[in-house]
């Protein structure tokens, strides 16, 4: 069975600019998380996708978006990136929503902004 | 205040130690992830526990619901061991999770 795969892997954008990362779960799987992981916050909570309806965010400004379509694949997109936005996101896909189901967590996208 | 504190930081090890990592957290949970992330960024899920104590190979992960603690013990530490383990408390009033800053620990051969 494949795993959680993220694309793009590495990502360079400009101050201002947008970005959309993608990541498609593991087969069968409905949810997906959204993580954000920097060095000095660590790792950070975006928001959960279950059945293409958004069932959780975190604490971070309205820039950060996200969407899950049908066959569950979810997409975040960061509007007018900062330089603090330079970060590892990270998506994990569970089976269903609810804390009990284990994560399982994609290889992550690096995003640098310049 | 952290919800999620983890002890140690870092921490260096002889092949063969014994190794515990310690989470204390300060919110209600439905559930405790220990993850494992190697150089790179790779994040493996080792363990969720809800209660009582959970085994898997030389890794074992106890979880104290009244004293909101858990606990991840390595047996027979390995350099392949070596990798930062973070504590994850999914929160019960919404699916959240709040994070330990994670704990970095080396191996020496």
């Amino acid at each position: 069975k494949a795993g959680v795969t993220q694309t793009p892997r590495y990502l360079i954008k400009t101050r201002g600019q947008q970005v959309t990362l993608s990541c498609s779960p593991i087969s069968g799987h409905r949810s997906v998380s959204w993580y954000q992981q920097t060095p000095g916050q660590g790792l950070q909570f975006l928001f959960e996708y279950f059945s293409e309806t958004q069932r959780n965010k975190g604490n971070f400004p309205g820039r950060f978006s996200g969407r899950q379509f049908s066959n569950s694949r979810s997409e975040m997109n960061v509007s007018t990136l900062e330089l603090g936005d330079s970060a590892l996101y990270l998506c994990a896909s569970s089976l269903a929503t609810g804390e009990v189901y284990e994560q399982y967590f994609g290889p992550g996208t690096r995003l640098t902004v310049t | 205040k952290n919800e999620v504190e983890q002890s140690p930081q870092n921490l260096t090890a002889q092949e063969g130690e014994f190794i515990t990592i310690n989470c204390s957290y300060s919110v209600g949970i439905s559930a405790l992830h220990w993850l494992q992330q190697h150089p790179g960024g790779g994040i493996v899920s080792l363990f969720m526990l809800s209660s009582g104590k959970k085994k898997h190979g030389r890794l074992i992960a106890t979880i104290n619901i009244q004293e909101k603690h858990s606990s991840l013990h390595i047996t027979a530490s390995h350099p392949r061991d070596s990798a930062v383990y973070i504590c994850a408390a999914a929160s019960n009033t919404g699916n959240q999770f709040y994070f330990g800053t994670g704990t970095s620990l080396t191996v020496i051969p």
